[in-house]
């Protein structure tokens, strides 16, 4: 089935704290999954993205893991700020449907200051 | 330039309405994209543009209507909406391919129909 399930479905951590966001799938017909950010009236913007072949992808505080054989994926955002304060959604493209992506249903994540 | 510019940012219409939203980008992006997105929801994939011509439809009613005039214009005419059509309308674009996945939002337009 071509779903991304995604928890939690809000989080608040303490300024300075790691956020994480988890993702899992359950079919192998995605190839690659992004991360994106979105703010209270922005439209959503690619945050970090990884392939199912690296373990772990890391840009400034934002890391993400991937498990395989798990088919389960994070995102950990370290020494969290109140500017990462937005709604999260991890995402998985359809392999051999370049242009489709599936979104996950979103984490809204507050840091407080 | 990595903009993706959307008009109108906010559009009230009436159920018998005609009306278009336009996006527009300059980045070479050879892909478009119209989603939906209700409140406290992920977007939802309406239409996708691939070198000018329509690669996918998710079954969207035929009140949605959309236009790839050229590789840089996605419009989405709108015509007899019905309320629960109300939502934020975002655009987005990316390049074909392997890259697809590195799709670039613009800020949506706010649809409210009455």
């Amino acid at each position: 089935q071509q779903q991304v399930k995604q928890s939690p479905q809000s989080l608040i951590v303490q300024k300075g704290g790691i956020s994480i966001i988890n993702c899992a799938y359950e079919n192998t017909a995605f190839d690659y999954f992004p991360w994106y950010q979105q703010f209270p009236g922005k439209g959503p913007a690619l945050l970090i993205a990884i392939r199912p072949d690296v373990s772990e992808k890391k840009e400034g505080r934002f890391t993400i893991s991937f498990n395989k054989s798990a088919k389960q994926f994070s995102l950990h955002i370290m020494d969290s700020q109140p500017g990462d304060s937005a709604t999260y959604f991890c995402a998985a493209r359809v392999r051999n449907r370049d242009d489709k992506i599936i979104f996950g249903k979103g984490t809204r994540l507050h840091i407080l200051p | 330039d990595t903009e993706v510019t959307q008009t109108p940012k906010h559009l009230v219409m009436g159920m018998t309405n005609k009306k278009s939203l336009k996006c527009e980008q300059h980045m070479g992006h050879r892909a478009m994209y119209w989603y939906k997105q209700k409140a406290k929801k992920p977007p939802e994939l309406m239409f996708v543009y691939s070198y000018e011509k329509l690669s996918i439809n998710e079954s969207v009613p035929s009140r949605f209507s959309p236009e790839c005039p050229n590789s840089s214009l996605l419009n989405l005419h709108l015509h007899a909406l019905q309320p629960e059509d109300s939502a934020l309308y975002l655009c987005a674009s990316s390049q074909a391919g392997e890259l697809a996945y590195e799709q670039y939002f613009g800020p949506g337009t706010r649809l409210t129909v009455t």
